[in-house]
């Protein structure tokens, strides 16, 4: 059973600050890992891929690392805004491009 | 990126009666499709994988008579919830991906309300 686990499930912060959230997932075989933003009622807005033999990526204020041999992956947020605040979901690619998901993150960052 | 369009992106309808969501993929050739639900307060669950003509594969616990999946065209696939009830209203997703992608890129999403 394919198992992604985030942490913390909510988190509130002042505006500017570094934020770190954490994923973790069962079994090492993985094809990618994903990181995607949700808004309330909304879809899915993708942010980081990381392939299996990438161990990072970066993408403006985002960073996403991913260690294979623990299985885990980091998404750090550099000086939080308010805009940042949505739910972050995390998910586990296998070969065949199913995507296993945690429960998100929920972020609120409040001026 | 590539672009994915789902429709309808809200619906309601009532209990016993049969609803259709539309999967497209505008601007490439989708060779395999995914659908997805997500519970209120609920991660995204994996429901189905379909690959162009050929039947979906469900994953454990989803119903395939109830949650119909076809993929009939290489832009194009439907989710038909069958005899719908109250406990099948959800968010419903959908993800495409191409021949030579390494990644599914997903619909907007359909809020399903059954009443």
């Amino acid at each position: 059973k394919q198992e992604v686990t985030q942490i913390p499930a909510a988190l509130s912060v002042p505006e500017g600050e570094n934020l770190v959230l954490n994923c973790s997932f069962t079994d090492s075989a993985i094809y990618n890992l994903q990181w995607f933003r949700q808004d309330p009622g909304k879809g899915l807005t993708s942010l980081l891929l990381i392939q299996s033999s990438q161990r990072e990526q970066t993408s403006g204020r985002l960073n996403a690392s991913l260690d294979k041999s623990s299985g885990r992956s980091t998404l750090y947020i550099a000086a939080s805004q308010p805009g940042d605040s949505a739910t972050y979901l995390c998910a586990k690619g296998s070969t065949l491009g199913r995507l296993y998901f945690g429960r998100g993150t929920q972020l609120t960052v409040w001026p | 990126g590539a672009v994915v369009s789902q429709h309808p992106s809200r619906v309601i309808c009532k209990s016993g009666t049969s609803v259709k969501i539309e999967c497209r993929s505008l601007d490439f050739q989708a060779t395999t499709m995914f659908w997805y639900r997500q519970f209120p307060k609920q991660s995204l669950m994996l429901m189905a994988t379909s690959n162009e003509g050929s039947k979906a594969t469900y994953e454990q616990g989803v119903e395939k008579d109830k949650f119909l999946i076809n993929h009939a065209s290489l832009t194009l696939s439907t989710l038909t919830v069958t005899s719908a009830h109250p406990e099948d209203s959800s968010f419903y997703i959908c993800s495409a991906m191409g021949r030579l992608f390494t990644e599914a890129f997903f619909g907007q999403g359909t809020r399903l309300t059954v009443v």
